[in-house]
């Protein structure tokens, strides 16, 4: 069975701050990770995954994310926020053969001016 | 292009009365299809998919079921609506390369 732990329901930051946003796994398979975003009453936008080869992750809108096996994560991060980043943000696994995504809790980030 | 289609955008029900969501598939054929359901502070909760016409996996017991009549459609149904119902229902569809599809989602609310 696959699980994903986001640490943090709510993270606030400044306009032009760093975002980190953290995402944990358990897989008894080699995981394939990914990071969505939602806007309010909106479906979800892939912004970056993880299958195999480099671990770390180019995305959207200047996100990125990296995969640490000895750790179990995932965390996403983008160098510098933008107030249009405010949406809440999805870490989600799947077993090599993508059968079925399960999704941790989110994470609402409000960015501050 | 492949598009995915979810209607309809918000839907208001009393308890007790049936549900019919639908999800089609444009432009691919053979996608593994998802109903995913959104409560309040939850996250997404897998409640069925589909890897074929009248193929069905449930995740979760519940009040609700699924169907797949066709190639790229996928239903979503309920008999008799419940308050716990409520929420925000997503479709999805799975690409080759593992990559999920979302369409623009389904808010019910149950009155």
């Amino acid at each position: 069975a696959q699980s994903v732990t986001q640490l943090g329901s709510h993270v606030s930051v400044s306009e032009g701050a760093l975002v980190l946003l953290r995402c944990n796994y358990s897989s008894s398979v080699p995981p394939y990770l990914f990071w969505y975003v939602q806007y309010p009453n909106q479906g979800l936008q892939l912004l970056l995954k993880y299958t195999t080869g480099a671990t770390l992750v180019k995305g959207i809108n200047g996100f990125e994310a990296e995969f640490k096996k000895s750790e179990t994560s995932f965390h996403l991060t983008k160098p510098s926020a933008h107030m249009s980043d405010a949406a809440e943000y999805f870490c989600a696994v799947s077993d090599p053969w993508g059968n079925k995504l399960v999704f941790g809790a989110g994470t609402i980030l409000r960015v501050k001016s | 292009s492949q598009t995915i289609h979810q209607w309809p955008a918000t839907l208001v029900q009393p308890v007790g009365s049936p549900l019919s969501l639908e999800c089609t598939v444009e432009g691919t054929s053979n996608p593994n299809l998802y109903w995913y359901r959104q409560a309040a502070g939850r996250g997404l909760q897998l409640l069925f998919y589909s890897v074929g016409i009248g193929q069905i996996s449930s995740e979760v017991p519940q009040n609700l079921s699924a169907s797949r009549p066709q190639d790229r459609q996928f239903i979503l149904s309920s008999k008799k609506l419940l308050l716990s119902d409520s929420g925000f229902y997503l479709c999805a569809w799975r690409k080759a390369d593992y990559g999920y599809t979302f369409g623009s989602g389904t808010r019910l609310t149950v009155v």
